[in-house]
């Protein structure tokens, strides 16, 4: 079965605070690709990154950061400096080769303080 | 801006009314989802469109009718809705259904049912 886990449901951190958030994922098949989205107050889920099983490279864009793990089955995301504008519900997703279905992790909250 | 585009952004409806829900997206994607979203839970999947034809319906009650009328356009016809079926409709398009690429979601339309 496929399932993914985020474990972390609310973090609240003050702005210029580094946080990670975290994604474990479980599936049986060799090929699938995992994702990170960001749904902030108005409801739209933003697409930030999606990664295939066969690639393990570490990603960065300004200042988000994505850390792959096969041997961990993680998928983690780290913000640096985070912002006010940064605060949403993150969800982490997972989607098999040649199905329709993304599977969602139950999202993290984050809260950034000024 | 997102480039899917919901209307409405709210709806309040009865138990015996009609309503319909529109998706409209304009980057020549070729798959369109329904998903629901309840308060403080990931999205769910309803529904996939491929090539203008319904390819997944996961299990939704009848009085939720899909409908897509061209490769752009998609509704979600309501009729004797539940309480329960309150939500966060939102729709997604996707570059090919046989891809797994990112999903492009609009902001949602939040339905109330009284």
């Amino acid at each position: 079965a496929q399932k993914v886990t985020q474990a972390q449901t609310e973090i609240s951190v003050v702005e210029k605070e580094d946080v990670t958030l975290d994604c474990v994922y479980e599936t049986r098949d060799t090929t699938y690709y995992l994702f990170w989205y960001k749904q902030p107050p108005s409801g739209e889920l933003v697409f930030l990154i999606r990664r295939n099983s066969f690639d393990e490279q570490n990603e960065i864009s300004g200042r988000y950061s994505w850390n792959f793990q096969k041997s961990t089955s993680s998928f983690n995301f780290t913000i640096t400096a985070s912002q006010v504008v940064d605060s949403a519900v993150y969800f982490c997703a997972l989607r098999m080769d040649s199905s329709y279905k993304l599977i969602f992790g139950s999202g993290t909250r984050l809260l950034v303080r000024p | 801006d997102t480039e899917v585009t919901q209307t409405p952004k709210h709806l309040v409806m009865g138990m015996t009314n009609k309503k319909s829900l529109k998706c409209e997206q304009h980057m020549g994607h070729r798959a369109m989802y329904w998903y629901k979203q309840k308060a403080k839970k990931p999205p769910e999947l309803m529904f996939v469109y491929s090539y203008e034809k319904l390819s997944i319906n996961e299990s939704v009650p009848s009085r939720f009718s899909p409908e897509c009328p061209n490769s752009s356009l998609l509704n979600l016809h309501l009729h004797a809705l539940q309480p329960e079926d309150s939500a966060l409709y939102l729709c997604a398009s996707s570059q090919d259904p046989r891809e797994t690429g990112e999903l492009f979601f609009g902001e949602g339309s939040r339905l109330t049912v009284l």
